[in-house]
């Protein structure tokens, strides 16, 4: 199956910094998804992201799909913005299946 | 806006009991995905549904089942509970199966005693 591998593991970042989270994969794929999971576990999305540019905020991310990653940024970061964060890809024969990354543990101090 | 309706939020059960989880879809969305969080790990799709269908199956035991009814809400039943099913428990759903944002729900956390 699809493989999706993302980095760094682990963030800790001050309040106002900025930061690029990535998302690599291992075949094409139909659908590419960002979640933030709040330390409450609730997955929020953040981004429908197959291909291309979108920004929302202080938040915005690219996806090359040629070149078989996403990234996303994060800008003036909050405190609020703690948790994990979660690429997720829906491989071209997976009919919405969604195949997962390991997450970016963010940790933000005031 | 409306979004994915999960019960119960939060479930405690004996092993080798029973449980089911429900799930009601965003308004107007006719594809129902189910997925299992374990702790410290990242979600694993479980189940999905298409029109009332079931459309494709991941590492589901075969002790869960699973079906989506004609108001398009979906139930997760579970039995023979095991310790090891102690986990959050994801439904999303999506407007239609292929290529479509997936908007999760918050999710039931299941404590298998």
């Amino acid at each position: 199956g699809i493989q999706v591998e993302q980095s760094p593991p682990d963030l800790i970042l001050q309040e106002g910094a900025n930061s690029t989270l990535r998302c690599n994969f291992s075949d094409s794929v139909n659908n590419l998804q960002w979640f933030h999971q709040n330390p409450w576990g609730q997955l929020i999305n953040l981004f429908y992201i197959p291909s291309g540019t979108k920004q929302n905020g202080r938040l915005s991310a690219t996806t090359v799909a040629t070149e078989r990653y996403s990234l996303l940024y994060i800008s003036s970061s909050q405190t609020t913005d703690s948790g994990v964060y979660f690429c997720a890809v829906e491989a071209t024969d997976s009919w919405g299946k969604l195949q997962f990354g390991a997450g970016t543990q963010v940790v933000v101090t005031p | 806006a409306a979004g994915v309706i999960q019960s119960p939020r939060h479930l405690i059960k004996e092993k080798r009991e029973t449980a089911t989880l429900k799930c009601y879809p965003i308004p107007r969305h006719d594809t129902v995905y189910w997925y299992q969080q374990g702790p410290g790990q990242d979600p694993q799709f479980l189940i999905s549904f298409y029109e009332k269908m079931q459309s494709d199956k991941g590492s589901i035991p075969d002790r869960f089942s699973a079906q989506q009814f004609s108001d398009y809400h979906s139930e997760l039943n579970m039995s023979s509970l095991e310790l090891g099913d102690s986990a959050l428990y994801f439904c999303a759903s999506s407007e239609d199966r292929l290529q479509e944002t997936q908007y999760f729900g918050p999710g039931t956390r299941l404590l298998v005693l």
